[in-house]
Parts: C-alpha cells; sequence; structure tokens
C-alpha cells in the first residue's frame, strides 16, 4: 500500500521568499514520486518526478525537491516565489509497475503576497 | 509533447439526464487511461482503470453503472455519467499513458485538462 501525507493546507509566503512544501510519503515497495501543480480549474502539471535515479530532482519554474530515504520525504522547494506560483501543489506516489497507479495527496494551496 | 484533450470542460445538465466526457490523447497512442473525479479544495481520487479494448476496472466504492467507462481506441475513453444527480456534480480528470512508454508505469502519465461537471 501506499500513502502521501501533506500536512497543512495553506501556505502564504512574500514574493521573493522561499518556497517549502512538504510531502512524506509511506511505500511498501521503491517508489516513484511526483509534484504536480494544478491552477483554478484546470488539470495537473507536472513539475518533476523522482524515478530511482539522482536524489535531488529539478522540474520547471525553478521547483526542486529532494528524495530522502531516511525520512520518507520528498519535499518542494523554491528559492524564490513568484506570484505566478499561486496554485494547489500536488504531491504523489506510485509504484514501479506498468500498472501502477498514481496516490495523491490532499494537496496544498500556496499564496504568494505582493 | 503528450497532449490530452478533455471535452467538454465545462457541462451544465438537469437531474436525471446522462452526461459523456471525452478524453483523446492527441499525438500519442494510450494503452491505458485513468478516470479521477476531484471534489473542491480536495485530492484527486481514482476512479477506475480504462485499458483499450477491455472492461474498465473500478475502485472500491465506485458505481460501474454510474459511471460508465469505454475505450474504444487507443487515442479515446471516454466517461457517461448516467442519470446524474446534484451529487455527482464534481471535476474530472483523466491521464493517458503512452504507449509507447511501455511498461514505463505512472512517470508517463500525461492529464487532461479537467471537465467540470454541474447537476442542477
Amino acid at each position: 500500500a501506499q500513502s502521501v501525507t501533506q500536512l497543512g493546507s495553506h501556505v502564504s509566503v512574500s514574493e521573493g521568499a522561499l518556497v517549502l512544501l512538504r510531502c512524506n510519503y509511506s511505500s511498501s515497495v521503491p517508489p516513484y514520486l511526483f509534484w504536480y501543480v494544478q491552477y483554478p480549474n484546470q488539470g495537473l502539471q507536472l513539475l518533476l518526478k523522482y524515478t530511482s535515479a539522482a536524489t535531488l530532482v529539478k522540474g520547471i519554474n525553478g521547483f526542486e525537491a529532494e528524495f530522502k530515504k531516511s525520512e520518507t520525504s520528498f519535499h518542494l522547494t523554491k528559492p524564490s516565489a513568484h506570484m505566478s506560483d499561486a496554485a494547489e501543489y500536488f504531491c504523489a506516489v506510485s509504484g514501479l509497475g506498468a500498472n501502477s497507479k498514481l496516490t495523491f495527496g490532499k494537496g496544498i494551496t500556496l499564496s504568494v503576497r505582493p | 509533447g503528450a497532449v490530452v484533450s478533455q471535452h467538454p470542460s465545462r457541462v451544465i445538465c438537469k437531474s436525471g439526464t446522462s452526461v459523456k466526457i471525452e478524453c483523446r490523447s492527441l499525438d500519442f497512442q494510450a494503452t491505458t487511461m485513468f478516470w479521477y473525479r476531484q471534489f473542491p479544495k480536495q485530492s484527486l481520487m481514482l476512479m477506475a482503470t480504462s485499458n483499450e479494448g477491455s472492461k474498465a476496472t473500478y475502485e472500491q466504492g465506485v458505481e460501474k453503472d454510474k459511471f460508465l467507462i469505454n475505450h474504444a481506441s487507443l487515442t479515446l475513453s471516454t466517461l457517461t455519467v448516467t442519470s446524474a444527480h446534484p451529487e455527482d456534480s464534481s471535476f474530472y480528470i483523466c491521464s493517458a499513458r503512452d504507449r509507447r512508454r511501455g511498461s514505463s508505469g505512472a512517470n508517463v502519465l500525461t492529464f487532461g485538462a479537467g471537465s467540470r461537471l454541474t447537476v442542477l
């Protein structure tokens, strides 16, 4: 069984400040991990993914995440927030197999203050 | 890159009617498509897995007679909400796996933009 925990429902940062969105996972097998972003009334856009290669993963829009097996974490960071980063962010986990399904966390809303 | 198109993006219908939502892979063939449901301010819940040419596999608690899924070709899957009621109002999102990526699993999914269903 797999699950993802995203603590909190809302993070607010000032423009230019560090963004840190936390994600912890539980998996009985080596996981693939993902971060997706969703803008209002839109589908999901993949930000980045960990697929057992480098533990520090760089994604689009300046985001990156580090896989830490010892902490079962995959936190998302961005050094400097931009107003356009305001959105809903989902962490997700899957197994490695061809029929693996994505299991999503409950999501977290990022607000960026001017 | 891979693109998945969902249609309609928004639909409003009367209670008791049926609504069909289409999910198309535009530039690739999709052996597997997934349908999700998302309530406001909540996460995506997997409803069913749709494999081309075979019956869909529904998640526990999802009524297969209520949510009819057809995956008749490698580029099209449809979700029909039958006899819709206000509690079926939700945001429905599909995703598709590129056939060319073989057994690469969930790391090759492309998501559609979603379809918002409102049942009056």
